[in-house]
């Protein structure tokens, strides 16, 4: 099974704290995603990477930045914590869609992220 | 822009009924789409993933249908049990080369004893 694995399940950061989000997965997947979820306003899409050391910047990306050295991993950065960031952070990733079959998303567990 | 609409925002059933989830999209080119289940506090996990040249999946109880042409998939589950309780998100991927997905806000599924 494809295994999205997200550093944190909880964390509570001071406001203009650097921060730090891990994103591991085991299958290989081209791209990788970070999402936001807020109650009434659904997924967000923060960043995107296609490739190692390559990143689009998705729906709302200010505030945040993002950073992909190997394949299987991918950080968000906060650079300086703010309550507005407070979150649910989602982590997914896929594979390449050219030329293959199947595009399916898989999901990490989420990071509960309390900016107090 | 491509927008996924869920409708009902809830649902409240007695176990056991059959059910129907909606989801709606305003671009049909889309190369693919896909229902997840999220419980409360958790990621979300992946149901069913219908390619566009489809026109439906099934995986146990579940049974995914997609209209391309009119922009709409159901999600059917039969002989819901308290266990189904979970919010349901539809995420339309618009392109073979697209990053993206595009998700509805989901309908929350309380399925009672």
């Amino acid at each position: 099974d494809v295994k999205v694995t997200q550093s944190s399940r909880y964390l509570v950061k001071r406001t203009g704290e650097k921060v730090f989000l891990e994103c591991v997965q085991d299958m290989d997947h081209e791209n990788m995603f970070w999402y936001r979820q807020d109650p009434g306003l659904g997924l967000r899409l923060i960043y995107f990477s296609y490739d190692v050391k390559m990143k689009e910047k998705g729906d709302i990306p200010e505030g945040y930045s993002v950073s992909r050295e190997k394949k299987e991993r991918f950080s968000l950065i906060l650079e300086s914590a703010s309550t507005n960031q407070t979150s649910m952070y989602l982590c997914a990733s896929s594979p390449d869609g050219w030329g293959k079959r199947s595009t399916e998303a898989f999901f990490g567990q989420g990071t509960r992220l309390t900016v107090v | 822009k491509q927008e996924v609409t869920q409708i009902p925002a809830a649902l409240s059933v007695p176990e056991g009924e059959n059910l129907v989830l909606n989801c709606s999209f305003t671009d049909s080119a889309i190369y693919n789409l896909q229902w997840f289940r999220q419980d409360p506090g958790k990621g979300l996990t992946s149901l069913l993933l219908i390619q566009s040249s489809q026109r439906e999946q099934t995986s146990g109880r579940l049974n995914a249908s997609l209209d391309k042409s009119s922009g709409r998939s159901t999600l059917y589950i039969a002989a819901s049990q308290p266990g189904d309780s979970a919010t349901y998100l539809c995420a339309v991927n618009s392109g073979a080369g697209s990053y993206q997905l595009t998700f509805g806000k989901g309908t929350k599924l309380s399925v009672i004893p």
